[in-house]
């Protein structure tokens, strides 16, 4: 089983700062198949990236997605206020298709 | 347009049986690629991927479950089920299920969330 360390577990930021937030894997992630979720209270989890990098539908282009291999980053640039939440890594190439622990991004 | 959503009890005893339904809209089970995969998150704590269920009927579980989780689907009703053994406290989360995108990866790979249920939440409780 593939086991995905996320840091920082907070961060802390003001809105329009930039948010970098890392996905470490225990093993190489196979076509880079990873994918990022946003989660806010009280909701379902929303399908920020997948294939690393790739944006979903609907996916503002401040929420970018890179890295491969073993080590993944989400990036968003211009905080606004709605994206203070939980983001979690998902990787889906191998069973089971584990998330991380999540990274919570909160207002400073 | 894809919609999900979980029904079942809201409260199971401990050592009970749980079984959760996900009835979903907007996709075909029977199509090849489709998977309908289910996900809980124990209160303050993260995602936890359990189970998921493929168009062709195979089906991939965590290990770490001992066996006690078992998916199933009805593609007439458009339903899918999960079924928990001797249920125990620590079960006690919000319960997800959600559509496996069937494009643009391989079809044996557990593949990732686009479109997600509500949640139900489940207790479990003496």
């Amino acid at each position: 089983e593939i086991v995905l360390t996320q840091s920082p577990g907070t961060l802390s930021l003001s809105p329009g700062e930039r948010a970098t937030l890392s996905c470490r894997a225990s093993q190489i992630i196979s076509s880079n198949y990873l994918a990022w979720y946003q989660h806010r209270p009280g909701q379902p989890p929303r399908l920020l990236i997948y294939g690393a990098s790739t944006r979903a539908t609907g996916i503002p282009d401040r929420f970018s997605g890179g890295g491969s291999g073993t080590d993944f980053t989400l990036t968003i640039t211009r905080l606004e206020p709605e994206d203070f939440a939980v983001y979690y890594c998902q990787q889906y190439g191998s069973s089971p298709g584990t998330f991380g622990q999540g990274t919570r991004l909160e207002i400073k | 347009q894809i919609t999900l959503k979980e029904s079942g009890p809201t409260v199971v005893k401990p050592a009970q049986t749980l079984t959760l339904t996900c009835t979903f809209s907007g996709f075909s089970l029977s199509t090849f690629g489709e998977g309908v995969g289910w996900i809980r998150q124990p209160p303050g704590k993260a995602l936890e991927w359990l189970a998921l269920i493929y168009w062709d009927d195979d089906t991939l579980h965590s290990p770490s479950l001992e066996n006690r989780f078992t998916i199933k689907k009805d593609t007439s009703k458009n339903q899918v089920l999960l079924t928990v053994t001797n249920m125990d406290p620590v079960d006690t989360a919000t319960y997800y299920c959600a559509h496996r995108r069937p494009r643009g990866i391989a079809a044996s790979t557990p593949g990732y969330f686009d479109f997600w249920g509500q949640g139900t939440l489940v207790s479990v409780s003496s």
